[in-house]
């Protein structure tokens, strides 16, 4: 079964306008913790924003914010003012445990967002 | 930021020859490291878990004789390629996890492209 789901293949946002690129994921265990990764057409994969399971609070860093709706297990990111340098690849991933072998993400297939100027 | 370098960024090389691929923590010591394979516009797989003086634990489906990881050093794993053919072509990327932090950050190499004639 597939453990993370980002259902939109692509997204076309107008600059300056607030984008949101869903993503659903699917675990049993109660502690695990969630990423959002950025891959530009170079190929680098860079770490946008993470929400841990027990995390009271929705995480916020600038632009991005992550939508977390942990009954519904899913876990949305806002991009607030989109810029056309965000045109990129982005990618859900979800690392599942509390310990210090529980390292490893899975990830989604991953939402191209474009955006015009 | 923890930086991760990898070296080569592109390697052409002739069917059946062996390509190396190193990937270095530079200004951490990174305990553990993964290997990842990116298709085409397709998300990126782990292939294999990297721990520093120890072998490496490769997920189902990947030939270990086929991926030779090692990870002799704390800031060092390379992953090799052995008697590479066309379809091994595909971007791999590795990344590396400082010790002692549960949920810490997975720092990404920017990705070496293999492209096997």
């Amino acid at each position: 079964a597939q453990k993370i789901t980002q259902t939109q293949p692509g997204m076309f946002v107008q600059e300056k306008e607030a984008v949101t690129l869903d993503c659903t994921y699917d675990t049993s265990d109660p502690s695990y913790g969630l990423f959002w990764y950025k891959q530009p057409s170079s190929g680098e994969m860079i770490f946008l924003i993470y929400q841990g399971s027990y995390d009271q609070q929705n995480a916020t860093e600038g632009r991005y914010s992550l939508n977390f709706q942990k009954a519904r297990k899913s876990a949305n990111l806002v991009i607030s003012a989109s810029q056309l340098g965000d045109s990129a690849m982005y990618f859900c991933a979800m690392r599942e445990g509390y310990n210090q072998g529980a390292q490893k993400l899975v990830f989604g297939q991953g939402t191209r967002l474009t955006i015009n100027p | 930021g923890a930086v991760v370098s990898q070296h080569p960024s592109r390697v052409i090389c002739k069917s059946g020859t062996s390509v190396k691929i190193e990937c270095r923590s530079l200004d951490f010591q990174a305990t553990t490291m993964f290997w990842y394979r990116q298709f085409p516009k397709k998300s990126l797989m782990l292939m294999a878990t990297s721990n520093e003086g120890s072998k490496a634990t490769y997920e189902q489906g990947v030939e270990k004789d086929k991926f030779l990881i090692n990870h002799a050093s704390l800031t060092l794993s390379t992953l090799t390629v052995t008697s590479a053919h066309p379809e091994d072509s595909s971007f791999y990327i590795c990344s590396a996890v400082t010790s002692g932090r549960a949920f810490s950050e997975q720092f990404f190499g920017p990705g070496t492209r293999l492209t096997v004639l």
